[in-house]
């Protein structure tokens, strides 16, 4: 079964500053996902990727297979970023599976 | 836009009561899970569907749960007997089953508060 990590817990930054999340797993897996998840439990995916980096306005995620580390940039941070970031994935490497989840970092961008 | 419902949003119950949460995944996506979050952690897999079949189930789901998708549409989720530490905020997702994995949508929740 797979075990996710994610480093900060907490985060707390001023509006403008570049932001980095990290997560780290422990087996082979077909692809991660970045969620976010704001107060009052709404979870919405913000990436999937399987390698390299993608990038979609100011949120870009990178992974890194071989060393099974993956990062989550925020550029030009915004009070509105301020939410909970997930990484999550396959809890048996890929396919169909169910998803396991870091316990996530929560972010607090103030103005 | 009709994405993941969850029905109730909210449910409060005695101990020892069944409660029955549905989820109504986006249409025609095949794939359908539940997932459990407590406060201050990340949500952990209970069980998926393929269609109708239940293909997966977390040692999580003891034999007080139990959850079907009868004509591969809607799922519902039982808690039967219900005890406090079952309180939680019960997730639902789906997705399309165009590749080997694909995104999951996930539905409001449903949270449920176990007295």
């Amino acid at each position: 079964k797979n075990e996710v990590e994610q480093s900060p817990q907490n985060l707390t930054a001023q509006e403008g500053e570049f932001i980095t999340i990290n997560c780290s797993y422990s087996v082979g897996i077909s692809a991660l996902h970045w969620l976010q998840q704001h107060p009052g439990g709404g979870i919405v995916s913000l990436f999937m990727l399987s390698s390299g980096k993608k990038k979609h306005g100011r949120l870009i995620a990178t992974i890194n297979i071989q060393e099974k580390h993956s990062s989550l940039h925020i550029t030009a941070s915004h009070p509105r970023d301020s939410a909970v970031y997930i990484c999550a994935v396959p809890h048996s490497g890929g396919g169909a599976d169910g998803l396991t989840f870091g316990k996530g970092t929560h972010l607090i961008i103030q103005p | 836009d009709t994405g993941v419902s969850q029905d109730p949003r909210h449910k409060i119950t005695k101990r020892g009561q069944n409660v029955t949460f549905r989820c109504d995944p986006i249409s025609e996506h095949n794939r359908l899970y539940w997932y459990r979050q407590t406060l201050g952690q990340g949500p952990e897999f209970l069980t998926y569907f393929q269609n109708e079949a239940q293909l997966e189930k977390s040692r999580l789901l003891s034999d007080r749960f139990s959850a079907e998708r009868p004509k591969g549409s809607f799922s519902t989720l039982e808690i039967q007997r219900t005890e406090q530490g079952d309180s939680a905020m019960y997730l639902c997702a789906s997705s399309p089953t165009l590749g080997r994995e694909e995104t999951q949508y996930f539905g409001p929740g449903t949270r449920l508060l176990v007295l």
